[in-house]
Protein backbone atom coordinates (compact mmCIF):
# COMPACT_ATOMS: atom_id res chain seq x y z
CA UNK A 1 0.00 0.00 0.00
CA UNK A 2 2.11 2.59 -0.89
CA UNK A 3 0.29 5.58 -1.74
CA UNK A 4 1.48 8.31 -3.09
CA UNK A 5 5.13 8.68 -2.81
CA UNK A 6 7.91 11.50 -2.95
CA UNK A 7 11.55 11.68 -3.55
CA UNK A 8 13.90 13.33 -1.82
CA UNK A 9 12.53 13.73 1.55
CA UNK A 10 15.31 16.86 2.19
CA UNK A 11 17.04 18.49 -0.19
CA UNK A 12 19.50 21.61 0.49
CA UNK A 13 19.95 23.20 -3.12
CA UNK A 14 22.15 26.60 -4.08
CA UNK A 15 20.45 29.57 -5.48
CA UNK A 16 20.38 29.39 -9.07
CA UNK A 17 20.59 25.37 -8.81
CA UNK A 18 17.87 23.23 -10.26
CA UNK A 19 16.52 20.05 -9.51
CA UNK A 20 13.09 17.96 -9.80
CA UNK A 21 10.89 16.49 -7.31
CA UNK A 22 9.28 13.17 -7.45
CA UNK A 23 5.77 11.93 -6.73
CA UNK A 24 4.43 8.92 -7.78
CA UNK A 25 1.01 6.85 -6.83
CA UNK A 26 0.14 3.37 -7.45
CA UNK A 27 -3.77 4.13 -6.91
CA UNK A 28 -4.73 4.99 -11.06
CA UNK A 29 -5.60 8.46 -9.63
CA UNK A 30 -5.77 10.85 -12.82
CA UNK A 31 -6.02 13.59 -10.69
CA UNK A 32 -2.46 15.23 -9.44
CA UNK A 33 -1.45 17.92 -7.36
CA UNK A 34 1.51 20.03 -6.02
CA UNK A 35 1.28 22.27 -2.83
CA UNK A 36 3.84 24.14 -0.79
CA UNK A 37 3.22 24.88 2.51
CA UNK A 38 5.39 27.73 4.66
CA UNK A 39 5.31 28.06 8.24
CA UNK A 40 2.23 29.57 9.90
CA UNK A 41 0.61 29.58 6.17
CA UNK A 42 -2.49 27.05 4.64
CA UNK A 43 -1.01 24.94 1.75
CA UNK A 44 -1.18 26.73 -1.55
CA UNK A 45 -1.48 24.65 -5.18
CA UNK A 46 1.18 24.80 -7.30
CA UNK A 47 0.69 23.19 -10.68
CA UNK A 48 -1.88 20.00 -10.94
CA UNK A 49 -2.71 17.60 -13.84
CA UNK A 50 -6.05 16.04 -14.27
CA UNK A 51 -4.72 13.44 -16.45
CA UNK A 52 -1.75 12.50 -18.70
CA UNK A 53 -0.29 15.09 -21.12
CA UNK A 54 -2.62 17.65 -19.39
CA UNK A 55 -1.41 20.03 -16.32
CA UNK A 56 -2.45 23.66 -15.05
CA UNK A 57 -1.04 26.45 -13.26
CA UNK A 58 -2.12 26.60 -9.69
CA UNK A 59 -2.45 29.78 -7.42
CA UNK A 60 1.80 30.10 -7.23
CA UNK A 61 3.32 28.49 -10.72
CA UNK A 62 6.26 31.09 -10.87
CA UNK A 63 9.30 28.94 -11.07
CA UNK A 64 8.21 25.86 -11.20
CA UNK A 65 7.47 23.60 -14.02
CA UNK A 66 5.69 20.22 -14.33
CA UNK A 67 5.28 17.27 -16.53
CA UNK A 68 2.71 14.47 -16.71
CA UNK A 69 4.23 11.44 -19.26
CA UNK A 70 2.14 8.84 -17.16
CA UNK A 71 -1.06 8.10 -15.00
CA UNK A 72 1.92 7.45 -12.01
CA UNK A 73 4.09 9.87 -12.04
CA UNK A 74 3.84 14.18 -11.91
CA UNK A 75 7.46 15.61 -11.49
CA UNK A 76 7.70 19.23 -10.15
CA UNK A 77 10.58 21.17 -11.71
CA UNK A 78 12.84 23.97 -10.23
CA UNK A 79 14.80 25.67 -12.42
CA UNK A 80 16.87 28.66 -11.23
CA UNK A 81 16.63 27.63 -7.38
CA UNK A 82 15.70 31.24 -5.22
CA UNK A 83 15.35 31.27 -1.47
CA UNK A 84 11.90 32.20 -1.51
CA UNK A 85 10.76 28.57 -2.73
CA UNK A 86 12.71 27.38 0.57
CA UNK A 87 9.26 25.41 1.52
CA UNK A 88 8.08 21.90 2.14
CA UNK A 89 6.48 20.91 -0.75
CA UNK A 90 3.59 17.79 -1.26
CA UNK A 91 2.47 16.17 -3.84
CA UNK A 92 -1.33 14.81 -3.44
CA UNK A 93 -3.90 12.62 -5.91
CA UNK A 94 -7.41 11.93 -5.93
CA UNK A 95 -9.43 9.45 -8.42
CA UNK A 96 -11.66 10.71 -11.20
CA UNK A 97 -14.62 12.76 -9.99
CA UNK A 98 -11.99 14.91 -8.45
CA UNK A 99 -14.30 16.93 -6.25
CA UNK A 100 -16.39 14.81 -4.43
CA UNK A 101 -13.10 12.28 -3.50
CA UNK A 102 -11.21 11.90 -1.06
CA UNK A 103 -7.68 13.05 -1.83
CA UNK A 104 -4.18 11.42 -0.56
CA UNK A 105 -1.18 12.72 0.10
CA UNK A 106 2.95 12.16 0.33
CA UNK A 107 5.35 12.55 3.11
CA UNK A 108 6.52 15.73 1.81
CA UNK A 109 9.89 17.16 0.37
CA UNK A 110 11.59 19.46 2.63
CA UNK A 111 13.49 22.00 0.41
CA UNK A 112 15.83 24.54 1.46
CA UNK A 113 17.48 27.21 -1.08
CA UNK A 114 21.24 28.68 0.44
CA UNK B 1 -12.89 33.22 -3.95
CA UNK B 2 -12.98 30.43 -0.94
CA UNK B 3 -11.19 31.12 2.38
CA UNK B 4 -10.90 28.52 4.73
CA UNK B 5 -10.45 29.65 8.59
CA UNK B 6 -9.77 27.77 11.69
CA UNK B 7 -10.03 29.02 15.05
CA UNK B 8 -8.21 28.82 17.17
CA UNK B 9 -4.27 28.09 16.13
CA UNK B 10 -3.27 26.33 18.71
CA UNK B 11 -4.80 24.26 21.77
CA UNK B 12 -3.58 22.60 24.60
CA UNK B 13 -6.44 20.51 26.42
CA UNK B 14 -5.88 17.59 29.69
CA UNK B 15 -5.85 13.64 28.42
CA UNK B 16 -9.34 12.91 28.49
CA UNK B 17 -11.15 15.58 27.85
CA UNK B 18 -13.62 15.97 24.57
CA UNK B 19 -12.75 18.77 21.92
CA UNK B 20 -14.08 20.91 19.07
CA UNK B 21 -12.16 21.94 16.40
CA UNK B 22 -13.42 24.83 14.01
CA UNK B 23 -13.49 25.60 10.67
CA UNK B 24 -15.32 28.14 8.33
CA UNK B 25 -15.14 28.70 4.87
CA UNK B 26 -16.62 31.89 2.66
CA UNK B 27 -17.97 30.28 -0.09
CA UNK B 28 -20.95 27.72 0.51
CA UNK B 29 -21.04 25.90 -2.74
CA UNK B 30 -18.39 23.02 -2.31
CA UNK B 31 -18.33 19.63 -3.34
CA UNK B 32 -17.02 18.27 -0.02
CA UNK B 33 -14.83 18.98 3.24
CA UNK B 34 -11.88 17.10 3.99
CA UNK B 35 -10.26 17.18 7.33
CA UNK B 36 -6.50 15.55 7.67
CA UNK B 37 -3.35 15.10 10.61
CA UNK B 38 -0.47 16.28 10.46
CA UNK B 39 2.61 14.89 12.36
CA UNK B 40 5.57 17.21 12.90
CA UNK B 41 8.05 16.93 10.03
CA UNK B 42 5.20 14.31 8.44
CA UNK B 43 3.16 14.41 5.56
CA UNK B 44 -1.11 14.93 5.97
CA UNK B 45 -2.85 11.88 6.96
CA UNK B 46 -7.01 12.18 5.86
CA UNK B 47 -9.24 11.68 8.42
CA UNK B 48 -12.88 12.34 7.33
CA UNK B 49 -14.54 13.83 4.26
CA UNK B 50 -17.78 14.51 4.32
CA UNK B 51 -19.88 15.55 1.20
CA UNK B 52 -22.00 18.84 0.64
CA UNK B 53 -25.29 16.42 0.80
CA UNK B 54 -24.29 14.73 3.96
CA UNK B 55 -24.30 16.34 7.71
CA UNK B 56 -21.91 14.13 9.34
CA UNK B 57 -19.35 11.95 9.28
CA UNK B 58 -17.69 9.36 12.28
CA UNK B 59 -14.28 7.31 12.72
CA UNK B 60 -14.15 6.29 15.98
CA UNK B 61 -13.31 9.03 18.54
CA UNK B 62 -13.70 11.62 15.69
CA UNK B 63 -16.93 13.14 14.32
CA UNK B 64 -16.98 15.80 11.84
CA UNK B 65 -19.95 18.07 10.69
CA UNK B 66 -20.97 20.18 8.28
CA UNK B 67 -23.23 23.14 8.04
CA UNK B 68 -23.03 24.79 4.60
CA UNK B 69 -25.72 27.27 5.29
CA UNK B 70 -23.61 28.96 8.04
CA UNK B 71 -20.20 28.07 6.42
CA UNK B 72 -18.94 25.84 9.16
CA UNK B 73 -17.75 22.67 9.77
CA UNK B 74 -16.02 21.03 12.90
CA UNK B 75 -14.52 18.48 14.05
CA UNK B 76 -15.35 16.53 17.58
CA UNK B 77 -12.42 14.71 19.65
CA UNK B 78 -13.48 12.54 21.92
CA UNK B 79 -12.07 11.13 25.46
CA UNK B 80 -8.55 12.93 23.85
CA UNK B 81 -5.10 10.95 24.51
CA UNK B 82 -1.93 12.24 23.71
CA UNK B 83 -1.11 10.52 20.84
CA UNK B 84 -3.81 12.80 19.50
CA UNK B 85 -0.98 16.17 19.85
CA UNK B 86 -0.77 16.93 16.07
CA UNK B 87 -2.16 20.06 13.61
CA UNK B 88 -5.18 19.76 12.24
CA UNK B 89 -6.28 20.94 8.98
CA UNK B 90 -9.55 21.39 7.18
CA UNK B 91 -9.76 22.15 3.66
CA UNK B 92 -12.69 22.62 1.33
CA UNK B 93 -13.33 21.29 -2.90
CA UNK B 94 -15.15 24.09 -4.26
CA UNK B 95 -17.04 23.97 -7.65
CA UNK B 96 -15.32 25.92 -10.46
CA UNK B 97 -11.41 26.34 -9.90
CA UNK B 98 -8.23 24.06 -10.45
CA UNK B 99 -10.34 20.88 -10.67
CA UNK B 100 -11.17 19.95 -7.24
CA UNK B 101 -8.25 21.45 -5.53
CA UNK B 102 -8.01 21.67 -1.71
CA UNK B 103 -8.34 24.84 -0.09
CA UNK B 104 -6.76 24.95 3.47
CA UNK B 105 -7.03 26.76 6.30
CA UNK B 106 -4.24 27.35 8.38
CA UNK B 107 -4.55 24.35 10.68
CA UNK B 108 -5.36 23.98 14.89
CA UNK B 109 -1.96 23.25 16.57
CA UNK B 110 -3.59 20.64 19.43
CA UNK B 111 -1.37 19.47 22.43
CA UNK B 112 -2.91 16.99 24.76
CA UNK B 113 -1.41 16.76 28.53
CA UNK B 114 -1.25 13.61 30.01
Amino acid sequence: NAGVTQTPKFRILKIGQSMTLQCTQDMNHNYMYWYRQDPGMGLKLIYYSVGAGITDKGEVPNGYNVSRSTTEDFPLRLELAAPSQTSVYFCASRRQGAGDTEAFFGQGTRLTVV
Amino acid sequence: KQEVTQIPAALSVPEGENLVLNCSFTDSAIYNLQWFRQDPGKGLTSLLLIQSSQREQTSGRLNASLDKSSGRSTLYIAASQPGDSATYLCASSNYGGSQGNLIFGKGTKLSVKP
